[in-house]
C-alpha cells in the first residue's frame, strides 16, 4: 500500500502567517490526493480533492498543489479557527490511506 | 443538509462482536458509495471498509478482513459495520462517510458523521 509521509509533524505560526504543508507519497499518486482539516473534538472536514480542486464551500485561502509523489497544502493568512490538524489522503492505488498528519498550532 | 448519524458504539470484551450502524439525510444515499473510516484516540485516519451504491461490490482493511462486514439498506437509508472478533487495537471511533461517486473504489470522504466510540477492553 502507499504510503503518505507528511511534514512538518507540527507547525507553530501566528495568525496573519502564511501555512505550508507537505505530504510526500511512497509512489506516484497522479493528482489523487486530498486534504482534510480536523479541528479539535470535530469530524474531518474535505478542503482540497485531486491535488487543487477546493471542496464545497472552501475559502480561497486554501489551495493545493503537487502531482506524482509531492504536494502541499498553502493556508495564505492563517485565522484562529484555522488551527488544526490536517492529514492528506490519496485515492490512486488500493487500499485508500492517510497520512500522519500535521498539527498547525500558535 | 447532508447529516451522517452513527450509533452502536460502547464498550465490548475482546473476541465479541458490536454492530454499527449510520442513518443518513438530507441527501440520495443509493446514489453513492459508503466508507467507514476509524479513528484510535489522539491518532490519525485509517479507511475500514468501503461499499457501492447498490451493495454490489465491497471491500476491507487488511486490519478487519474476515471479521468485520460493511452492509446497507438503501429503503432505510442506512449503513452498517457489523464487527466480530474485536481486539484491543480495534479500540477508535468509527465514522460514517459519504463518497462523492456510486464505487467506493478511489474515495474522497465529502461528508461525515460525528463518529461513535469502540472500546475494546476487558
Amino acid at each position: 500500500e502507499i504510503v503518505l509521509t507528511q511534514s512538518p509533524a507540527t507547525l507553530s505560526l501566528s495568525p496573519g502567517e502564511r501555512a505550508t504543508l507537505s505530504c510526500r507519497a511512497s509512489q506516484s499518486v497522479g493528482s489523487f490526493l486530498a486534504w482534510y482539516q480536523q479541528k479539535p473534538g470535530q469530524v474531518p472536514r474535505l478542503l482540497i480533492y485531486d491535488a487543487s480542486n477546493r471542496a464545497t464551500g472552501i475559502p480561497p485561502k486554501f489551495s493545493g498543489s503537487g502531482s506524482g509523489t509531492l504536494f502541499t497544502l498553502t493556508i495564505s493568512s492563517l485565522e484562529p479557527e484555522d488551527f488544526a490538524v490536517y492529514y492528506c489522503q490519496q485515492r490512486s492505488n488500493w487500499p485508500p490511506t492517510f497520512g500522519g498528519g500535521t498539527k498547525v498550532e500558535i | 443538509e447532508v447529516q451522517l448519524v452513527e450509533s452502536g458504539g460502547g464498550l465490548v470484551q475482546p473476541g465479541r462482536s458490536l454492530r454499527l450502524s449510520c442513518e443518513a439525510s438530507g441527501f440520495s444515499f443509493d446514489d453513492y458509495a459508503m466508507h467507514w473510516v476509524r479513528q484510535a484516540p489522539g491518532k490519525g485516519l485509517e479507511w475500514v471498509s468501503g461499499i457501492s451504491w447498490n451493495s454490489g461490490s465491497a471491500d476491507y482493511a487488511a486490519s478487519v478482513k474476515g471479521r468485520f462486514t460493511i452492509s446497507r439498506d438503501n429503503a432505510k437509508n442506512s449503513l452498517h459495520l457489523q464487527m466480530t472478533s474485536l481486539r484491543a487495537e480495534d479500540t477508535a471511533f468509527y465514522y460514517c462517510a459519504k463518497d462523492v461517486s456510486r464505487s467506493y473504489f478511489s474515495p474522497i470522504f465529502d461528508n461525515w458523521g460525528q463518529g461513535t466510540l469502540v472500546t475494546v477492553s476487558s
